[in-house]
């Protein structure tokens, strides 16, 4: 059965520094995964996918890399903001389901 | 865009009380799905549906049932609701099924409580 950790399952930095959030996973044999952000008391916002074959995706201050070989992915954020504040979610596609972690509480103050 | 929308965003119920959450996208998807989020346990497949017409269970489906109504809409009825249901809710949608490697896209939630 798949599982997925994330660790630490808080982080609190002053504004300014370079962050990395850290997922691992135990079965391999997954199609993708993908990243995202949720606000206190809303919805998923979908941030990277990274799809199987590739081992990095980029989207601005954000780059989330994947090793299916080792079970690790890590979404890396660059010069964080208080706005960046939230917690953030990697889930592994396997077949036609995702399987969430629990999460990263993340906190960035000025 | 409206994206993927839920009704109702909050609802309280008595135990033994029956609802619906609809659920509506606008994007053409293939594939819905329903999560539910609880603290410490993160989200946790209740129903999806690969395509129009087709439903299947996920991780936790006890206690709810699905209706694919239309390419559009998949919604989650509680016939009986329990404690134990209080959680909140997730519609999410993707092109095809997410093996393909299309990302889900969620709404805003509905959060739910049964006394």
């Amino acid at each position: 059965k798949q599982e997925v950790t994330q660790i630490p399952a808080a982080l609190s930095v002053p504004e300014g520094e370079n962050l990395v959030l850290n997922c691992s996973f135990t079965d391999s044999a997954i199609y993708n995964l993908q990243w995202f952000r949720q606000d206190p008391g809303k919805g998923l916002t979908s941030l990277l996918l990274i799809q199987s074959s590739q081992r990095e995706q980029t989207s601005g201050r954000l780059n989330a890399s994947l090793d299916k070989s080792s079970g690790r992915s890590t979404l890396y954020i660059a010069a964080s903001q208080p706005g960046d504040s939230a917690t953030y979610l990697c889930a592994v596609h396997n077949t036609d389901k995702l399987i969430f972690g629990t999460g990263t509480r993340l906190q960035v103050f000025p | 865009n409206a994206g993927v929308t839920q009704t109702p965003k909050f609802q309280v119920l008595k135990t033994g009380q029956s609802m619906t959450l609809q659920c509506a996208q606008d994007m053409n998807h293939n594939s819905m799905y329903w999560y539910r989020q609880d603290p410490g346990m993160g989200l946790r497949l209740i129903y999806y549906s690969a395509s129009e017409g087709t439903t299947d269970k996920g991780e936790v489906p006890n206690g709810y049932n699905v209706s694919r109504l239309n390419k559009r809409e998949f919604s989650l009825r509680l016939e009986s609701a329990a404690p134990s249901q209080t959680s909140v809710y997730f519609c999410a949608s993707s092109e095809i099924g997410s093996g393909s490697g299309y990302e889900q896209y969620f709404g805003p939630g509905t959060r739910l409580t049964v006394t």
